[in-house]
């Protein structure tokens, strides 16, 4: 089955410089990645996804890039706000049939103000 | 709030007691997900449902687990005589499958203390 590696696990950055997360994966077969934000005692929240048809994608001060060479992808914040503090969570699934999804670890973002 | 919604947040049950959760996803999202997520871990797929067909469980889904969706709306999580080891956050998602897409939207969860 799909293992997916997160790093680091944690992560704390002064306001208003950058933060990347990096993930790899195992299975071939995944084609879809997602990554979520999770908050102190919510559920997850989809903050961008990205599949394999591309290799970058941004949403104002997020961005997400996949290497399916290498199977690795990388959640980068810029201009970061304390709002951003979390838990951040890659995941892999495939796009096809069922399309569960397999988590990393999560990296606990603090924001410096 | 038309997102996911779950149902208790939180409880706390004795060893050996039966409990079920419910989940109610977003209007018209054919696929309901359970997870089951522990501190300090990412969530672990459990089973999944499309309408009201169950079509995987993962071994993770002991034979004490059962998970219903009987009109594909709502779906329910029974746990039968609970361990201590069953405790943890159970996460919901629903997501609308249509070809190519498949986005999971979570809910708040229910937070299962086994004492």
């Amino acid at each position: 089955g799909e293992n997916v590696e997160q790093h680091p696990s944690t992560l704390s950055v002064q306001e208003g410089d950058s933060a990347v997360i990096k993930c790899t994966y195992s299975d071939s077969a995944s084609n879809y990645f997602p990554w979520y934000k999770q908050e102190l005692g919510k559920g997850p929240q989809l903050i961008i996804d990205i599949r394999s048809n591309v290799g970058e994608k941004k949403d104002q001060r997020i961005a997400v890039t996949l290497n399916k060479t290498a199977k690795h992808f990388s959640l980068h914040i810029t201009e970061t706000q304390p709002e951003d503090s979390a838990v951040y969570f890659c995941a892999a699934s495939e796009d096809f049939g069922n399309e569960k999804l397999t988590f990393g670890t999560g990296t606990r973002l603090t924001i410096i103000p | 709030d038309t997102g996911v919604s779950q149902d208790p947040r939180h409880k706390i049950t004795k060893r050996g007691q039966n409990v079920t959760f419910r989940c109610d996803p977003i209007s018209e999202h054919n696929r309901l997900y359970w997870y089951r997520q522990t501190l300090g871990q990412g969530p672990e797929f459990l089973t999944y449902f499309q309408n009201e067909a169950q079509l995987e469980k993962s071994r993770l889904l002991s034979d004490r687990f059962s998970a219903e969706r009987p009109k594909g709306s709502f779906s329910t999580l029974e746990i039968q005589r609970t361990e201590q080891g069953d405790s943890a956050m159970y996460l919901c998602a629903s997501s609308l499958r249509l070809v190519g897409t498949d986005t999971q939207y979570f809910g708040p969860g229910t937070r299962l203390t086994v004492l």
